[in-house]
């Protein structure tokens, strides 16, 4: 079993919707989380990170951890064309991050 | 505020080739690192250094050096080059180690290097 369990997508979403991306990990011990976006062709780079249960907002981003399930979500409001990417999740703790291997999301205008 | 800097971006070799790849980080972070990103696998780590003067072996290390130059600069060298080191690979920075709660451990990627092995 991987330590992060990620839905590769691709995910296609009209403009406006609301999005859904999400994460599963094994670990209990893993102890923060972090979401990134990755366009095509470029590195990824950093759009959330939080280390509590519930959620955290950043404008059209929340990202919502629920540690007793082992499961991390991030919604994207009123989504755009320009958020077609892939979204990583990468999960942390102990000297060790881990990786999902990423959702492609596109929104279609 | 150029970030994680990264060179060359594209490279072709034959197998048995080797090559360096550079990166540099201007952000004054302590630790850098060396992943490679596969279709379906994610990123998985080669190589880190937790602080300048050290080094040590991530998850896929084999067929890897590395070398800290100094805070700022950390290499990847492929000695031998195999048709199974085709990959994307990505440079990366934090300004602390991978532990604690502080957010200091936020990576921070170069915009990568694509590698093809023939």
């Amino acid at each position: 079993q991987k330590e992060v369990e990620q839905d590769p997508g691709p995910l296609s979403v009209p403009e406006g919707a609301i999005v859904s991306l999400n994460c599963t990990y094994s670990n209990s011990a893993f102890q923060y989380f972090m979401w990134y976006r990755q366009y095509s062709r470029k590195g990824p780079e950093l759009l959330m990170y939080t280390y509590s249960s519930g959620n955290k907002e950043d404008g059209r981003f929340t990202a919502q951890v629920d540690k007793s399930s082992k499961y991390i979500s991030l919604f994207i409001r009123d989504s755009q064309p320009s958020d077609s990417a892939t979204y990583l999740c990468i999960i942390g703790g102990y000297q060790k991050v881990t990786f999902g291997t990423g959702t492609k999301l596109q929104v279609i205008p | 505020n150029a970030g994680v800097t990264q060179t060359p971006k594209f490279q072709v070799l034959k197998t048995g080739q080797s090559m360096t790849l550079q990166c540099a980080q201007d952000m004054n972070h302590n630790s850098m690192y060396w992943y490679r990103q596969d279709p379906g696998m994610g990123l998985r780590l080669i190589y880190y250094s937790a602080s300048e003067g050290t080094t040590d072996k991530g998850e896929v290390p084999n067929g890897y050096n590395v070398s800290r130059l100094n805070k700022r600069e950390f290499s990847l060298r492929l000695e031998s080059a195999a048709p199974s080191q085709t990959s994307v690979y990505f440079c990366a920075s934090s300004e602390a180690g991978l532990a604690g709660l502080s957010g200091a451990n936020v990576l921070t990627f170069g915009a990568g290097s694509r590698l093809t092995v023939l």
